[in-house]
C-alpha cells in the first residue's frame, strides 16, 4: 500500500527565507506527483503536477523536484511571502488503473512580516 | 460557474440522521472523485467515477455510504445513519479523466458536524 509522508508537519520562517518542503513515498511506481495548497475552509489548489519522467517542474517562485527511485519529491519556495501562508499538500498517482490520489497530512507553513 | 461546486458548505446534524452532499464538477470533466479529510487522518480517497464506467468504491468506509453521479455530470454522496467518526470535511475533485487526465481541480468541500 502506497504511503506519503512529508515533513516538516509544520514550518514557520521570517517573510524573505528560501524554504523547502519534502515529501516521500513507499511505491516508486507512480504516474504523476501533485503539489497541492489548501487554505483554511477551503478546497485544494494544484500548484505543480510532475510526470513520473520528469525530474522538476517551475511556476514562478515555485520550484518542485521529483526523484522517482529514491522515492522522494520536495517543493521550493523562494523570497516566500506571507500570503504563501497555508498548508502544502503532496500527492501521488499510481501507475496504471485509475488516477485516484495518495496523500500526504501535509506540512502548515506560517510566513511572518 | 468556472469551478467545482459543492452544497452545503456547512451541514450540522444529529448522529442517526441521514445526509446527502452535492458536487457539480467543472463543464467536460468525465472524472469525478470524493474524499474525506478528517483531522490527524489527513485526505483519504472514498470513490472514483469515469464517464459510465462502474465507480471505483474501494475507498468507501462502510456500507452506510454511497454515492451516483446522474447523467455524467452531478454526484450525490449519502451517509445514512450517520456516526461522531463520519464528522470531517468532504470534497469533491473533477479532471478530464484517466491518467493522463490532467490535475484534479477541488470544490471547497462539505464540512460535516454530527452531533
Amino acid at each position: 500500500k502506497q504511503e506519503v509522508t512529508q515533513i516538516p508537519a509544520a514550518l514557520s520562517v521570517p517573510e524573505g527565507e528560501n524554504l523547502v518542503l519534502n515529501c516521500s513515498f513507499t511505491d516508486s511506481a507512480i504516474y504523476n506527483l501533485q503539489w497541492f495548497r489548501q487554505d483554511p475552509g477551503k478546497g485544494l489548489t494544484s500548484l505543480l503536477l510532475i510526470q513520473s519522467s520528469q525530474r522538476e517542474q517551475t511556476s514562478g517562485r515555485l520550484n518542485a523536484s521529483l526523484d522517482k527511485s529514491s522515492g522522494r519529491s520536495t517543493l521550493y519556495i523562494a523570497a516566500s511571502q506571507p500570503g504563501d501562508s497555508a498548508t502544502y499538500l503532496c500527492a501521488v498517482t499510481l501507475m496504471g488503473g485509475y488516477s485516484t490520489l495518495t496523500f500526504g497530512k501535509g506540512t502548515m507553513l506560517l510566513v511572518s512580516p | 460557474g468556472a469551478g467545482v461546486s459543492q452544497s452545503p458548505s456547512n451541514k450540522v446534524t444529529e448522529k442517526g440522521k441521514d445526509v446527502e452532499l452535492r458536487c457539480d464538477p467543472i463543464s467536460g470533466h468525465t472524472a469525478l472523485y470524493w474524499y474525506r479529510q478528517s483531522l490527524g487522518q489527513g485526505l483519504e480517497f472514498l470513490i472514483y467515477f469515469q464517464g459510465n464506467s462502474a465507480p471505483d468504491k474501494s475507498g468507501l468506509p462502510s456500507d452506510r455510504f454511497s454515492a451516483e453521479r446522474t447523467g455524467g455530470s452531478v454526484s450525490t454522496l449519502t451517509i445514512q445513519r450517520t456516526q461522531q467518526e463520519d464528522s470531517a470535511v468532504y470534497l469533491c475533485a473533477s479532471s478530464l479523466g484517466g491518467q493522463a487526465g490532467g490535475p484534479q481541480h477541488f470544490g471547497d468541500g462539505t464540512r460535516l458536524s454530527i452531533l
